[in-house]
């Protein structure tokens, strides 16, 4: 079965515009899940979804945001964004929560 | 306050010796905890998941154990290969519903 697929796979915006990445899950995985990865902080949980709603969230700022579709596909916006937000945005899905995780291959966001 | 920490950040080995990765943690009450592989430029693959109430798990070559009075998690590659070169992460899911990685170790299987 195809797997996790995330677009745009790279993205270069200035600081102070807005991003919207998108993340298709493998079919029938209801949880969707978003994570920053940079070289100083490492790999950090954004936020997960589940069946449309938002069942966990990380400690980031609220200029990070996302939605899931009732297709389980979602989307993270992030707002006014800054220098510090570059980094490889990688998606996972599975079956029900965080166990298991089958990860997309990243957007890589580079904010200039 | 909460970390969680691996081991080295790089670790080399010959060929055909068991690999061992350590992830230590402190202030989680985890419910369970994860191994991942990632490769330069991919995301992170799901190798193996121990729950606070098991002691090992095996899958082909790969070993974790889970040791709850230690705060600490073992990883094994037994007959290591080349091509098992990779960064490898531990993660955790503790009651609190906190989900964190570790910063992962660098694995280098030399021939």
């Amino acid at each position: 079965k195809a797997g996790v697929t995330q677009t745009p796979r790279y993205l270069i915006k200035t600081r102070g515009q807005q991003v919207t990445l998108s993340c298709s899950p493998i079919s029938g995985h209801r949880s969707v899940s978003w994570y920053q990865q940079t070289p100083g902080q490492g790999l950090q949980f954004l936020f997960e979804y589940f069946s449309e709603t938002q069942r966990n969230k990380g400690n980031f700022p609220g200029r990070f945001s996302g939605r899931q579709f009732s297709n389980s596909r979602s989307e993270m916006n992030v707002s006014t964004l800054e220098l510090g937000d570059s980094a490889l945005y990688l998606c996972a899905s599975s079956l029900i929560g965080r166990e298991d995780q089958y990860f997309g291959p990243g957007t890589r966001l580079l904010v200039l | 306050s909460q970390k969680i920490e691996q081991n080295s950040e790089a670790l080399n080995i010959q060929e055909g010796k068991t690999a061992t990765l350590t992830c230590n943690y402190t202030n989680y009450s985890p419910a369970y905890l994860q191994w991942y592989r990632q490769d330069p430029g991919r995301g992170p693959v799901f190798l193996l998941l121990i729950r606070e109430n098991e002691k090992e798990k095996r899958k082909e070559r790969l070993k974790v154990t889970f040791d709850t009075t230690l705060k600490q998690s073992l990883f094994h590659i037994t007959a290591s290969q080349p091509a098992d070169s990779a960064t490898y992460l531990c993660a955790l899911e503790d009651y609190g519903q906190n989900f964190v990685f570790g910063p992962g170790t660098r694995l280098s299987v030399l021939p």
